[in-house]
């Protein structure tokens, strides 16, 4: 299958400080990637919509100008988490689909302090 | 809206015993239906795919339209089962998302 890879796999960040989460598809090309949020021993929240060569859309509820989201190539969608508090720390999970079926990424736990 | 349900946040069974983890959904279109695996640690990995009717780790799972549902089910659950499954709906639109329901730890004890 088609994998999907993130780095970093965890970062600890001080409040008020911004992280980069990279999401890489290694085997395939992707122009359109997903970012999800999950809460511990919670389900997968859809946060935005990465296309390549555009602006993402984001869900309903989401501050797009706090998870700043950038699709520069076929193969690497970058989220960055601006100004991060400690409600920010969450497991953060990006997806590609391909043949139909969808891969993810091993996730990234961001911790806040 | 559409909405993927899954009723029981928990079920926990004996090796052994069959099990049907339920999932039903809402949307008036032609919907594709997943069901996602995620062991302890492990990323999100498919389990099966309502288009591509096959068995895998002995789990099936039927589309009924008529119900709406995509329940998933095996008939001697092993110890190994043990995970958190997802059912997903996916809008058979490019570029959309998947769209979870809540997900269903299972527990399977010896």
């Amino acid at each position: 299958g088609a994998v999907v890879s993130q780095h970093p796999s965890w970062v600890i960040c001080k409040s008020g400080t911004s992280v980069k989460i990279e999401c890489r598809s290694l085997d395939f090309q992707a122009t359109t990637m997903f970012w999800y949020r999950q809460f511990p021993k919670q389900s997968l929240m859809l946060m935005a919509t990465s296309n390549e060569g555009s602006k993402a859309t984001y869900e309903q509820g989401v501050e797009k100008d706090k998870f700043l989201i950038n699709h520069a190539s076929l193969t690497l969608s970058t989220l960055t988490v601006t100004s991060a508090h400690p409600e920010d720390s969450s497991f953060y999970i990006c997806s590609a689909r391909v043949a139909g079926v969808f891969f993810f990424g091993p996730g990234t736990r961001l911790t806040v302090l | 809206a559409q909405r993927v349900t899954q009723p029981e946040k928990l079920l926990s069974v004996f090796k052994g015993a069959p099990v049907e983890l339920k999932c039903n959904y809402s949307y008036s279109g032609s919907p594709e239906l997943f069901w996602y695996v995620q062991y302890s640690r492990q990323r999100l990995q498919l389990l099966l795919r309502h288009i591509s009717r096959e068995s895998i780790k002995g789990f099936t799972a039927d589309l009924n339209k008529g119900e709406t549902s995509f329940h998933l089910k095996k008939p001697f659950a092993q110890e190994e089962d043990s995970a958190m499954y997802y059912c997903a709906l996916s809008l058979n639109q490019a570029g959309t998302a998947l769209i979870f329901g809540k997900g269903t730890t299972l527990s399977v004890s010896s």
